[in-house]
């Protein structure tokens, strides 16, 4: 059992580049996620996937665009990288939140991809 | 108004003594869930505690505990006997939404660096 993992886990990019992040995982879970981490500011959801085949916006989704054609993928691109995107990417998973909620509603995350756009 | 506010930046505790990271949370949802990831400084989130709405007792995990205090909407984690393992960066979270499925939020505080002292 992997978990969560991402690919690749650094990368240095120039302004205007575009770049995909890829997040796999192997826990059969519905719900994915794609969250940046910047300093002093925990981490914001960019976007995020309840099933195959659907997305939807996050708190910060500008410049972001996801796709789940598998239920075990999540790939986050950016299609024309910008300094401010400067930041370290987690992916993660869990299952739908029940109506009595339970720890295994956890979020696991995946161990990040640092991204330097320069 | 902040979802997750956690109010102490950094904090410093005696290796062996008790500390206590604070969480507040708002939401107007009934059935929500509480969490508590570790961040050290190798990057990884790492789950360690949860707490549901519908609990009525703290959730204890070895050394962690979680201080919910339903009416204050407070969710205190309490790490006894601390280690200088412990030093790292410390997040409060929360997944609230209809559980039926569907939209969920998940949101989290800025985190609580915690530095523990030989």
């Amino acid at each position: 059992n992997a978990g969560v993992t991402q690919t690749p886990k650094f990368r240095v990019l120039k302004t205007g580049q575009s770049m995909t992040l890829l997040c796999a995982q192997d826990m059969n879970h519905e719900y994915m996620y794609w969250y940046r981490q910047d300093p002093g500011m925990g981490l914001r959801l960019i976007h995020y996937s309840v099933g195959e085949g659907t997305t939807a916006k996050g708190e910060v989704p500008d410049g972001y665009n996801v796709s789940r054609l598998k239920k075990q993928n999540f790939l986050l691109g950016l299609e024309s990288a910008a300094p401010s995107q400067t930041s370290v990417y987690f992916c993660a998973s869990s299952l739908p939140l029940q109506v009595h909620p339970s720890s295994t509603d956890t979020q696991y995350f995946g161990p990040g991809t640092r991204l330097t756009v320069l | 108004a902040q979802k997750i506010t956690q109010t102490q930046p950094g904090m410093f505790v005696q290796e062996k003594e008790a500390v206590t990271l604070d969480c507040t949370y708002d939401t107007s949802d009934q059935s929500y869930g509480l969490f508590w990831y570790k961040q050290p400084s190798s990057g990884e989130m790492i789950f360690l505690i949860y707490q549901g709405s519908y609990d009525e007792q703290n959730a204890t995990e070895g050394r962690y505990s979680l201080n919910f205090q339903k009416a204050r909407k407070s969710a205190n984690l309490v790490i006894s006997a601390s280690q200088l393992g412990d030093s790292a960066m410390y997040f409060c979270a929360m997944r609230e939404g209809p559980a039926s499925g569907g939209y969920q939020k998940v949101t989290f505080g800025t985190g609580t660096k915690l530095q523990v002292i030989p």
